[in-house]
């Protein structure tokens, strides 16, 4: 247990549905990040939150919108995926300094696919 | 982009043997992570190394940094099967705020 948790573990949705990922932190974190795993590729950083405000969003399709209501909650709501999609979805938080950066911690991932 | 190159990419070796993963990275960086992903499961740290010449030791594992060359390396002492997992490494740039820039990962399976 990395003390960071993630909701649903496994999701099956189709094309036209509408679906949200959540990750919640218990280590007082003040930074939060969504990252997309799909076979043979490196680990893609999607969006990243410091102090609730997001500071990254690597070229994201809008088809994902994340949302950080507090520094433990993170969501990532999903419509009109596309089959391509389909991948593990891998939440993670650090505590951010302004010295120096911290070890990320990860959930276990929510393991998404798209019919 | 910052760019992190691990190989080899799949690596298979017998119990009791040793051997070394090699983790490059193309800009300069004082910050290097080892994790461990067993299959379907999330990503466990094993390392942080903060500075040249790091080097730090759990167990059969030892991971060294070399910021000068940009190399990091992960090395296994005496395998066991336990350590059948994915090895990645990721680096953070000197300006590239908390993004982590994670390797292709290293698929390593021990065989008895």
């Amino acid at each position: 247990e990395t003390g960071v948790t993630q909701t649903p573990r496994h999701l099956v949705m189709g094309m036209t549905n509408k679906k949200s990922l959540k990750c919640e932190q218990h280590l007082g974190h003040n930074a939060m990040y969504w990252y997309k795993q799909s076979a043979k590729k490196p680990l893609e950083l999607m969006f990243v939150y410091s102090l609730e405000e997001r500071v990254e969003n690597n070229s994201v399709p809008s088809r994902f919108s994340p949302e950080c209501p507090n520094s433990s909650h993170l969501f990532l709501h999903l419509h009109t995926l596309q089959p391509e999609d389909s991948a593990l979805y891998l939440c993670a938080s650090s505590q951010e300094s302004g010295i120096s950066y911290n070890e990320q911690f990860f959930g276990p991932g929510t393991r998404l696919t798209v019919l | 982009e910052l760019k992190v190159e691990q190989n080899p990419l799949f690596l298979s070796m017998q119990e009791g043997k040793n051997y070394t993963i090699y983790c490059n990275y193309s800009t300069t960086s004082d910050r290097l992570y080892w994790y461990r992903q067993d299959p379907g499961k999330s990503l466990e740290s094993l390392f942080v190394l903060l500075s040249n010449g790091a080097v730090k030791q759990e167990g059969r594992l030892m991971a060294s940094l070399d910021t000068k060359a940009r190399l990091s390396t992960l090395h296994i002492t005496a395998a066991v099967h336990d350590l059948s997992a994915t090895y990645f490494c990721a680096v953070v740039g000197p300006d590239t705020g908390n993004q982590f820039y994670f390797g292709t990962g290293t698929s390593l399976t021990v065989i008895p």
